[in-house]
């Protein structure tokens, strides 16, 4: 298996919901990040978990709240967003942080929708 | 947050013809350089991760080249094909790459048949 999946593919959800994207990857990969990317600009670093620890917060609002249970899974909880938090959000995973010669592996993304 | 320049924002080429694009970054603390192809609705795709001043990478008609000292890598396209239409996104990284990917903004690239 070499790729990330991430679901749902399209989320809607309004301004009190709480909702949650899940990641999954099973490529022993021991660091996993969350992009942002709006429209016409590139993925935005949220957050980055290097062997299951929370090893970046870029300065992300606490309405976004990562985890990650396992190696293999990352999610990100949402509660109380705004309509600019619609984006497309994007998980991908890498051998480990630092690892020079290797690239990310992306999943396709969730396209969020906060009305 | 790395400053990361990517050159031309948008580009049209004709089916058959080659093409460059370029990405710039800070030269100091460098660590390495990832290329990625983002097509519209899809995943983007690794292409290349580069460390070497000097390096030069090719996968089929693809090549990359880098300059450390300088601060700037190339890509090129040969003999562009309507499947080449993405946008192309270039991240460096620096002090032993445990920052993530800052991502330029991309060269989008329209390949006219």
């Amino acid at each position: 298996d070499t790729e990330v999946t991430q679901t749902p593919k399209h989320l809607v959800m309004g301004m009190t919901n709480k909702k949650s994207l899940k990641c999954e990857q099973h490529m022993g990969h021991r660091a996993m990040y969350w992009y942002k990317q709006k429209a016409k600009k590139p993925p935005e670093l949220m957050f980055v978990y290097s062997y299951e620890k929370l090893s970046i917060n870029e300065s992300v609002p606490s309405r976004f709240s990562p985890e990650c249970p396992n190696s293999s899974l990352l999610n990100l909880h949402l509660h109380a967003l705004q309509p600019e938090d619609s984006a497309l959000y994007l998980c991908a995973s890498s051998q480990e942080l630092g690892a020079a010669n290797y690239g990310y592996t992306f999943g396709s993304g969730t396209r969020l929708t906060v009305v | 947050i790395l400053n990361v320049e990517q050159s031309p924002q948008s580009l049209h080429v004709q089916e058959g013809d080659s093409t460059n694009f370029t990405c710039s970054f800070p030269s100091s603390n460098f660590y390495a350089l990832h290329w990625y192809r983002w097509e519209t609705a899809k995943s983007p795709e690794a292409l290349f991760v580069m460390t070497l001043n000097g390096d030069e990478k090719k996968k089929g008609r693809i090549s990359a080249t880098l300059n450390t000292k300088e601060g700037y890598s190339y890509l090129y396209i040969k003999g562009s094909q309507p499947e080449d239409s993405a946008t192309y996104l270039c991240a460096p990284t620096s002090g032993g790459g445990a920052d993530g990917l800052t991502f330029g903004k991309g060269t989008h690239l329209i390949i006219q048949p």
